[in-house]
């Protein structure tokens, strides 16, 4: 079964609103989660690493204020679009390792945001 | 920074015909894993390759890790239709502190014809 649990699977919001995505792990403490977007038909592009008490790392080009990223315990961790546009639109997917940090990855069933 | 390019971008086949898919590193890495995403679907854990010149089968599968570590293949022989997807590879270039970074090359979509 998941190890890892991703909600909502979609969400469509207005521009300008606000949207928070939850992946909690289900049977494992995840100390780093990491956060992907992937467009239609393309590869997954890293965001952000997600670190439970401290502050997330991340990636050149992401916005740290527009994607605010929360773990504040070792199975949940948050991603919050804030004031989107239509742009944001994407598949956005957690994932984390189950296993150690340098273990593969499990992946969260993704959210696609649909910003009107 | 790291790049891990994947070729080719689409693929079909008629099925039983076998497929193969290509990762390239621009930089030597510490492991390399493969992911399958059905459509509509999440990426899905296929296997982890960490020494130089791995080979590992999963029935159909072979998985190759080449010997710089810096290329990868995954080959399946007689596709079938339940093998639809896109293949993604994931370099992982551990940085100073031992954690993983995965890059993911651009997958390569393998369509089916039955």
């Amino acid at each position: 079964g998941a190890v890892v649990s991703q909600h909502p699977s979609w969400v469509i919001c207005k521009s300008g609103t606000s949207v928070k995505i939850e992946c909690r792990s289900l049977d494992f403490q995840a100390t780093t989660m990491f956060w992907y977007r992937q467009f239609p038909k393309q590869s997954l592009m890293l965001m952000a690493t997600s670190n439970e008490g401290s502050k997330a790392t991340y990636e050149q080009g992401v916005e740290k204020d527009k994607f605010l990223i929360n773990h504040a315990s070792l199975t949940l961790s948050t991603l919050t679009v804030t004031s989107a546009h239509p742009e944001d639109s994407s598949f956005y997917i957690c994932s984390a390792p189950k296993e150690g940090l340098t273990s593969p990855l499990h992946f969260g069933n993704g959210t696609r945001l649909t910003v009107t | 920074g790291q790049q891990v390019m994947q070729i080719p971008q689409y693929q079909h086949v008629q099925e039983g015909e076998d497929f193969t898919t290509y990762c390239n590193s621009s930089t030597t890495l510490s492991n390399i894993q493969w992911y399958k995403q059905r459509p509509g679907g999440h990426p899905v854990f296929l296997i982890q390759l960490v020494k130089s010149g791995e080979v590992k089968k999963q029935k159909r599968l072979t998985f190759q890790f080449g010997e710089a570590k810096k290329n990868s293949s995954l080959h399946i022989t007689a596709t079938q239709t339940t093998d639809v997807g896109t293949y993604f590879c994931a370099g992982d270039n551990q940085n100073f502190q031992g954690a993983q970074k995965l890059v993911f090359g651009q997958g390569t979509r393998l369509t089916i014809n039955p």
